[in-house]
């Protein structure tokens, strides 16, 4: 089984619609991120969490809410989504180490907003 | 100026080959460097990462490293068409929070 699973894989959906990007982790890793990836811009941090209970913004968080629902659960929402969030989304994990410290990625879910 | 530069590609080596390819970084202070290989329509799969200046070798890959020059790079020996993939740099500046920042990526073809 996979150490870092996301679903939906794919999903279309049409603007203003509220929708939730799920991640799990089997790896017993603490902290947990969601990025989004566009051609050319690369992977862009969205939000990230050190803990159930340290929950912090990345550099593109408008638009988006998060929970940290469980050590190994950490989910992403789009209280209205609009076309420009159109992206691959993907969900990573890594263990508190300092500096060698490495994400672990999972497959990815694949938004399209109409 | 962004703070992790790749040139896009795509960059194309005959089978065989080694290929290089490079990465800029803007802080100074950043403290350890990650290479990451992405197939189409895939996750990012780490290959190596490397924090001390000089060169740092796994099988057919050596990541090299200038602090001074601000400079990482990633070599792949043998290059072989199931390397053709996008190769992302990622750079850990802060060490309180060990955030990465990603650059753009390269594109190799490896061609048979």
């Amino acid at each position: 089984d996979a150490d870092v699973t996301q679903t939906p894989r794919n999903r279309i959906t049409k603007t203003g619609k509220r929708i939730m990007l799920e991640c799990s982790q089997t790896k017993g890793h603490d902290r947990m991120y969601w990025y989004r990836q566009d051609p050319g811009l690369g992977l862009r941090l969205i939000y990230y969490s050190f803990d159930v209970k340290d929950i912090n913004k990345g550099e593109i968080s408008d638009g988006y809410s998060v929970s940290r629902q469980a050590q190994a659960k950490f989910s992403l929402s789009l209280e209205s989504a609009i076309p420009n969030q159109t992206a691959l989304y993907f969900c990573a994990t890594s263990e508190s180490g300092g500096a060698q410290e490495t994400q672990y990625f999972g497959p990815g879910t694949r938004l399209l907003v109409l | 100026q962004k703070e992790v530069e790749q040139n896009s590609g795509p960059l194309s080596v005959p089978e065989g080959a080694i290929a290089s390819l490079n990465c800029t970084y803007s802080d100074r202070g950043s403290q350890s460097f990650f290479w990451y290989r992405q197939y189409s329509g895939k996750s990012p799969e780490l290959i190596m990462f490397i924090y001390s200046n000089g060169d740092k070798e796994d099988g057919r890959f050596t990541a090299q490293l200038n602090k001074a020059s601000q400079y990482v790079s990633l070599l792949i020996r043998d290059s072989q068409p199931s390397d053709s993939a996008t190769y992302l740099c990622a750079v850990n500046r802060d060490g309180a929070t060990n955030k990465l920042i990603f650059g753009t990526g390269t594109l190799l073809a490896v061609q048979p």
